[in-house]
């Protein structure tokens, strides 16, 4: 089944604590990006990929880390998380940039305390 | 700046009755691409329809259309024979090269 992966889909982490959230898709799919939902402020782009080893910058980037080593793998990695970072975050990807249909994940609850 | 605007925080509209979604945009550009997406309670985000600004038709998908005016910048969803599994979060979203920015979303409660 052709499917966006992520986990945890569910997290309580420290303030601080290093963590990492995993997306993979199973699609062969280029572009890949991850994203924030915040109550009031719909979702905002974090980071996204065009292909293995592109990335780039989305509008929320600060305190993220991201890596595509792997087409199929595109991890978002939280250095040092903060109480702001709360939020429900979402992989997506698509066959190319331009490709109109993006595949969301389940997405993760992440709470920072 | 890209900036989508979706003025309609919630909505209601009767079972069988068609609705309207409001969504206006701020670009510059002259090449971009408009989503919408439905999200309902479960969380999972679902594409519905795609319209490029250099379609010159409005995009259909089964009971969604897009009512795609470029001159004025909106790009409005219509859901023709609204059901009650159509009671969920609408998100508009505009993309600009790599990036695809969001709107704030419209609740729809459609009403049995």
């Amino acid at each position: 089944e052709a499917q966006v992966t992520q986990n945890p889909r569910y997290l309580i982490t420290v303030t601080g604590k290093k963590l990492t959230v995993t997306c993979s898709q199973n699609m062969n799919h280029e572009y890949m990006s991850w994203y924030r939902q915040d109550p009031g402020l719909g979702l905002r782009q974090i980071y996204y990929s065009m292909n293995v080893e592109v990335t780039d910058k989305g509008d929320v980037p600060e305190g993220y880390k991201v890596s595509r080593k792997e087409k199929r793998n595109f991890p978002l990695i939280l250095e040092s998380p903060s109480p702001n970072q709360t939020s429900l975050y979402f992989c997506a990807s698509s066959l190319q940039l331009l490709s109109y249909e993006q595949y969301f994940g389940p997405g993760t609850r992440l709470t920072v305390t | 700046a890209q900036k989508i605007t979706q003025t309609q925080p919630g909505m209601f509209v009767q079972e069988k009755e068609a609705v309207t979604l409001d969504c206006t945009y701020d670009t510059s550009d002259q090449s971009y691409g408009l989503f919408w997406y439905k999200q309902p309670s479960s969380g999972e985000m679902i594409f519905l329809i795609y319209q490029g600004s250099y379609d010159e038709q409005n995009a259909t998908e089964g009971r969604y259309s897009l009512n795609f005016q470029k001159a004025r910048k909106s790009a409005n969803l219509v859901i023709s024979a609204s059901q009650l599994g159509d009671s969920a979060m609408y998100f508009c979203a505009i993309r600009r090269g790599g990036k695809l920015i969001f709107g704030q979303g419209t609740e729809l409660s459609v009403k049995p």
